[in-house]
């Protein structure tokens, strides 16, 4: 059985850094693409970060390009998402969700973590 | 970016109904189209993927059809457990957007 379990989030004020982490189990980590999506309270969906099976490939929604950084660690079963100079609207449930394929395009998201929240406040 | 719309975004409707959710692309999106379900406070859970074709452990009674950028999800008698939101997204190019959502709810 696919899990997924986010940690991390937490509240911070703005201008701040969180690192967010998503432990994977129960399929062959370095074969899929992995990434992170996020849900505003009471918002839609919105996907913000993708990585391919070996990180050759990485790839941002534009709002957080240049302030976020997602890696992984084959060898852990791990994937990251560093998150700097956090904004208010960046306020949200992030979750981890692994794609059917090796590559961020084309494939869904076949499997989800239950999510974090991040908090950006003063 | 490419837009997804959907619509109703929302509706009531009765167990054992029929219910039509309609998404459309800005553009075309090459039939890597999928379907979402989510339920309050819970993660999305994958329903139908590349248009049509039905993820594995979800009830036959979920279907997806259409072509070009108009595409529809159908469920063809309403269960209590499908009372819940629904979410297209394309997977086509990045950034992968996701329509507003439809909330299915009781009538």
């Amino acid at each position: 059985e696919v899990q997924l379990l986010e940690s991390g989030g937490g509240l911070i004020q703005p201008g701040g850094s969180l690192r967010l982490s998503c432990a994977a189990s129960g399929f062959t980590f370095s074969s899929y693409a992995m990434n992170w999506l996020r849900q505003a309270p009471g918002k839609g969906l919105e996907w913000v970060s993708g990585i391919t099976s070996t990180s050759g490939n990485t790839y941002y929604v534009d709002s957080v390009k240049g302030r976020f950084t997602i890696s992984r660690d084959n060898s852990e079963n791990r994937l990251y998402m560093q998150m700097n100079s956090l904004r208010a609207e960046d306020t949200a449930v992030y979750y981890c969700a692994k794609a059917s394929g090796s590559g961020t395009y084309y494939f869904p998201f076949d499997s989800w973590g239950q999510g974090t929240l991040v908090t950006v406040s003063s | 970016d490419i837009q997804m719309t959907q619509s109703p975004s929302s509706l009531s409707a009765s167990v054992g109904d029929r219910v039509t959710i309609t998404c459309r692309a800005s553009q075309s999106i090459s039939s890597h189209l999928n379907w979402y379900q989510q339920k309050p406070g819970k993660a999305p859970k994958l329903l139908i993927y590349a248009v049509s074709s039905l993820q594995s452990g979800v009830p036959s009674r979920f279907s997806g059809s259409g072509s070009g950028t108009d595409l529809t999800l159908t469920i063809s008698s309403l269960q209590p457990e499908d009372f819940a939101t629904y979410y297209c997204q394309q997977s086509y190019i990045s950034p992968f957007t996701f329509g507003p959502g439809t909330k299915v709810d009781i009538k």
